[in-house]
């Protein structure tokens, strides 16, 4: 089974600065899927980036990018210029490539982001 | 507007009385989830509809059941609720991405409450 660590419970970062985000997963797959959910206090949850592991490139998406290390098995986030609006709870998910089955998200437990002004 | 709705969005209810979070999709989707919440523990898997009349449990089935008799609409249901699945709760439905579903949207979530 597939499993997502999160280790940072919680980080604080000042507006404009920038915050790294760890996440490290263990799969025995080769291809699969991995992605950075954002919940901010409406707890709505928004996808924020999405990385598969066959592309080398790192995905980037705008302020926001990750750092794929696939040997290693970990998928870390980066919000560079934070904004006060960036505050929310970051969670870390995997999915392998669904065959005759629904490709399931496997979350870890997440990391609260709080950025002051 | 795309979108997945859930309702209600919040909950509060007594040990053993019959629920139904209801889930709604307007995309089309074939896909859809149930997922629970719990602080240290990230989202959880409940059940998944792959189609209509097509269900499978995840992880945590537990106490919950669903159906899937329309292809937008897929309920969830608590038969004999009980304080251990207080949570927060959230349907996900997905296009096919080529063959497969990759990118899930999310309902609103709906925050429930077992006394």
């Amino acid at each position: 089974a597939q499993t997502v660590t999160q280790s940072q419970p919680e980080m604080s970062v000042q507006e404009a600065e920038t915050v790294t985000l760890s996440c490290t997963y263990d799969t025995s797959e080769n291809n699969y899927y991995l992605f950075w959910y954002k919940q901010p206090p409406s707890r709505q949850m928004i996808l924020v980036i999405r990385q598969e592991a066959y592309k080398q490139q790192n995905a980037t998406e705008n302020r926001f990018s990750v750092n794929f290390q696939k040997a290693a098995k970990s998928f870390s986030l980066k919000i560079s210029d934070s904004q006060l609006g960036d505050t929310a709870m970051y969670f870390c998910a995997f999915m392998k490539p669904p065959t005759d089955s629904w490709g399931k998200l496997q979350f870890g437990a997440g990391t609260q982001v709080v950025v002051t002004p | 507007e795309a979108q997945v709705t859930q309702n209600p969005r919040y909950l509060i209810t007594v040990t053993g009385k019959k629920l139904t979070v209801t889930c709604s999709q307007n995309m089309n989707h074939e896909y859809m989830s149930w997922y629970r919440q719990d602080p240290g523990l990230g989202l959880r898997q409940i059940y998944y509809s792959m189609n209509v009349e097509v269900t499978d449990k995840g992880d945590v089935p537990e106490g919950y059941k669903v159906s899937r008799k329309e292809k937008r609409n897929f309920p969830l249901i608590l038969e004999s609720p009980s304080p251990n699945q207080t949570s927060l709760y959230f349907c996900a439905s997905s296009p096919p991405w080529g063959r497969y579903a990759i990118e899930q949207f999310f309902g609103p979530g709906t925050r429930l409450t077992v006394l």
